[in-house]
Parts: C-alpha cells; structure tokens; sequence
C-alpha cells in the first residue's frame, strides 16, 4: 500500500511570491490535514479537508488555503510569501474519524 | 484551548539504557485521544501510540511502553533496551475524539550513543 505522497520536496522561492503544495493521501483516505513545522513554533494545525470540504481550521492568515479534489488529493497554497513561513509543511492522511494519521516525509519550503 | 507539555528537549543515553519520555498535557473536553509519533531524520511523522481518554489500561509493545496517568494529566513513554535506530525527535499529540486536528508537544530529541 503506498504512503502518502508529497511533492515537491523541496522548494526555494523569493519573497512575495506565491506556492502551491500537493499531498496525495493513501488510497481509501478522504481526510488530508496539513501542518507547518518550524523550529521557533514547533509543529501547528494548518487546515483539515474532508470529501472536498474544509472541516477545520488552524490560526493561520488568509494568504494559506487549500483544496481538495474528488480523488481526495490535496493542495496548499501560500500567497505573498514572507520569510517567516520557511518551514517544513506536513501532510496527514487518514480515514477521517481522529484515530490514526499517516504523515508524508513533507516539503521544504525556503523563503529568500 | 488544549495543550501538550514536553519538558525534556534534548535526552542522551547510552545503548541499551531505558529512556522515559514524558508528557503532560491539558484539555477540558472529556474524551479525547493521546497520541505518540517518532520523526526520523527523513522528516515523517511515524505513528506509534493512540490511547482513549476513558482507556488508563498501560501498554506494553516490545521494547516500548506506555503509562497513561488521566490524575495526573501525564502520558509517558518508555523505550527499554534502547537502540541506535531509536534516535528520533519524539512528539506527543492531543485530539478531541472524532477531530482530526492534532496539537503538538514541542517534542524531545532523543539521541542513542552506541
């Protein structure tokens, strides 16, 4: 059974730019969440979505928001990106009722 | 507003020792979960524990165990034998049951010296 899938790994982009992430969960998965970890603030709760409809949201400003398509895949995008959102961006996958989560091995983003 | 405490930032032993990880966290809802997650080097978070709030039964999985303390708020992990391939940053995460929205520990780096 494949894991979940995030691409890319890596990113560098420059200030204000703009960057969109995509997390393809296991098969059977209808949840995707997305967390960012930073070393300053550790791991935070970005957004959750659930059969296409965000379910919950983290204390995160409007420039983050995210999708999800019918084959539960998922992307996050940032707009007018600032240094401080460098960090480590997770996905989590899973069936959708809190019990277990998959986590992907996550895409770098560097700011510059 | 939940949150989950780990006051232990950096842990060294040597190979073989037992190590206790701690946790204690704080929610007002009555049930929730209680997670344990590994984060390797590669950078994925590594499922390893999830315990009901209404669940205080401790476990025992090889080398590892836990002891769920809901008196105490406390949810502790203890690797026995510990091993080189234990070396990972650790994380503790609190859930309300059903949610799927995890709230992290600031985890602890454990470091296995061989």
């Amino acid at each position: 059974k494949a894991g979940v899938t995030q691409t890319p790994r890596y990113l560098i982009k420059t200030r204000g730019q703009q960057v969109t992430l995509s997390c393809s969960p296991i098969s059977g998965h209808r949840s995707v969440s997305w967390y960012q970890q930073t070393p300053g603030q550790g791991l935070q709760f970005l957004f959750e979505y659930f059969s296409e409809t965000q379910r919950n949201k983290g204390n995160f400003p409007g420039r983050f928001s995210g999708r999800q398509f019918s084959n539960s895949r998922s992307e996050m995008n940032v707009s007018t990106l600032e240094l401080g959102d460098s960090a480590l961006y997770l996905c989590a996958s899973s069936l959708g009722d809190g019990r277990k989560a998959f986590f992907g091995q996550g895409t770098r983003l560097t700011v510059v | 507003a939940q949150k989950v405490t780990q006051a232990q930032t950096e842990i060294s032993v040597v190979e073989k020792e037992d190590v206790t990880l701690d946790c204690v966290y704080e929610t007002r809802d009555t049930t929730y979960y209680l997670f344990w997650y590994k984060q390797p080097p590669s950078g994925e978070l590594v499922f390893l524990i999830r315990r009901n709030s209404f669940d205080e039964q401790n476990e025992i999985s090889g080398r590892y165990s836990w002891n769920f303390q809901k008196s105490t708020s406390s949810f502790n992990f203890t690797i026995t034998a510990s091993q080189v391939v234990d070396s990972a940053v650790y994380f503790c995460a609190l859930s309300d049951f059903g949610n799927e929205k995890l709230t992290f520990g600031t985890g602890t780096r454990l470091t296995i010296i061989p």
